[in-house]
């Protein structure tokens, strides 16, 4: 089983749509959770950052959290097509500081 | 905040040849930096671990004397590719973690090396 799985995608919504982008995890002593998105030939990002259950929202981007269920998702609401990327679901194993990511959910957000 | 530069954005260089690549944390202090590697289409793969002056770690399969790792400071730290050939043609990407102790990442704009 790979430690951070993603769905598979690529995911397609209308612009102005929410894109819903799903992440599990298989440690279940993990602790800090982020997302990175990734333009084509470009490095990743950071976005978002979230380590409690629940959600957290910054701009229109939102992270919801349910360690019980071991999952972890982003949400992107009124997408534009600027979002079109691939976003990376990195989660901290634990007692290890290096990062685990799941293979990424390209998005593409159709004018 | 939170800025990582890395130098060169883009190195052609002949088969043979040592390629050096810096990754520098622009505005805090990196205690540890990472080396990825990613070829098109594939995800990111994590090469080796560094912390100012120490050894790097290296990741299982990655030749620790082909990619030599070097974390001079806290704001530095540099990979080079010896003896390169076509296969270690890629996208080279360092982050670095700060020392406010937060497991963020932060990704430096990578390299891409082409080996001809």
């Amino acid at each position: 089983q790979k430690e951070v799985e993603q769905n598979s995608g690529p995911l397609s919504v209308p612009e102005g749509a929410i894109a819903s982008l799903n992440c599990t995890y298989s440690d279940r002593g993990s602790q800090s959770f982020f997302w990175y998105r990734q333009y084509s030939g470009k490095s990743p990002e950071l976005i978002m950052s979230i380590y409690s259950n629940g959600d957290k929202e910054d701009g229109r981007f939102t992270a919801q959290l349910n360690k019980a269920s071991q999952y972890v998702s982003l949400l992107i609401r009124d997408s534009q097509p600027s979002d079109s990327a691939t976003y990376l679901c990195a989660v901290n194993p634990p007692d290890d500081y290096k990062l685990s990511f799941g293979a990424g959910t390209t998005v593409t957000v159709r004018a | 905040g939170a800025v990582v530069s890395q130098h060169p954005s883009r190195v052609i260089c002949k088969s043979g040849t040592s390629v050096k690549i810096e990754c520098r944390s622009l505005d805090f202090q990196a205690t540890t930096m990472f080396w990825y590697r990613q070829f098109p289409k594939q995800s990111l793969m994590l090469m080796a671990t560094s912390n100012e002056g120490s050894k790097a770690t290296y990741e299982q399969g990655v030749e620790k004397d082909k990619f030599l790792i070097n974390h001079a400071s806290l704001t530095l730290s540099t990979l080079t590719v010896t003896s390169a050939h076509p296969e270690d043609s890629s996208f080279y990407i360092c982050s670095a973690r700060g020392l406010a102790g937060g497991l963020e990442q932060y990704f430096g704009p990578g390299t891409r090396l082409t080996v001809t």
